[in-house]
């Protein structure tokens, strides 16, 4: 019962290092989901994929690129990272079939901090 | 374009005393509002989708109702471990990707 599962849990970067977070899930869910949260600033959208081979752009995408690899994973890449990123990302995924009860579940975030 | 404003920002109340938190969104092809309740240091923890206005749902000190364009999430007799951030979401998506909008959070502290 894992349910979504993000790595790694911290990590601190220079200017201008690329990484890649990544997030599974394991619950069949078609919805796929990147955020980043600042103080006060609640949940802003990155990307999201609907399904497997299709990604679309969120609130505050600049700096930022997704892959759906598969059903199962999402991943988000900081190419050359900036100050500006320093934040606490989260992964969540979603049924994505419009069915009553859906709720979407949230991985434990990581925490990023570009020097 | 898509938004989701809550109210108060932030929130600080006796233990006993009720209140209402207040989510008001702009979408197009509203299909669900979600609450979240989050702990510092942790992710969204699922509370409530509401459908339609008109819908209320509750969960021992906590009611969300849906209007067509907002939400309340009622605290009755709230004890200090209600003290958390609480999130609002819209899913919206008129031709099938389905957006998931957050609002910016009200951090609610319950005074013992």
């Amino acid at each position: 019962n894992a349910g979504v599962t993000q790595t790694p849990k911290f990590q601190v970067l220079k200017t201008g290092q690329s990484m890649t977070l990544q997030c599974a899930q394991d619950m069949n869910h078609n919805s796929m989901y990147w955020y980043r949260q600042d103080p006060g600033m609640g949940l802003r959208l990155i990307y999201y994929s609907a399904s497997e081979g299709t990604t679309d752009k969120g609130e505050v995408p600049n700096g930022y690129n997704v892959s759906r690899l598969n059903k199962r994973e999402f991943s988000l890449r900081l190419e050359s990272a900036a100050p500006s990123q320093t934040s606490v990302y989260f992964c969540a995924s979603m049924s994505g079939r419009w069915v009553k009860n859906t709720e979407a579940f949230f991985g434990q975030g990581t925490r990023l901090t570009v020097v | 374009e898509d938004q989701v404003t809550q109210s108060p920002e932030a929130l600080r109340l006796q233990e006993g005393e009720s209140s209402s938190l207040n989510c008001s969104y702009t979408v197009s092809g509203l299909r669900g509002l979600f609450w979240y309740r989050q702990d510092p240091g942790k992710g969204p923890e699922f509370l409530f989708t509401l459908y339609s206005a008109g819908e209320e749902k509750e969960k021992e000190r906590l009611k969300a109702t849906l209007t067509k364009k907002e939400s309340f999430l009622h605290i009755t007799a709230p004890k200090p471990e209600d003290s958390a951030t609480y999130l609002c979401a819209v899913q919206a998506g008129i031709q099938g990707a389905q957006k998931l909008v957050f609002g910016q959070g009200t951090r609610l502290t319950i005074n013992p």
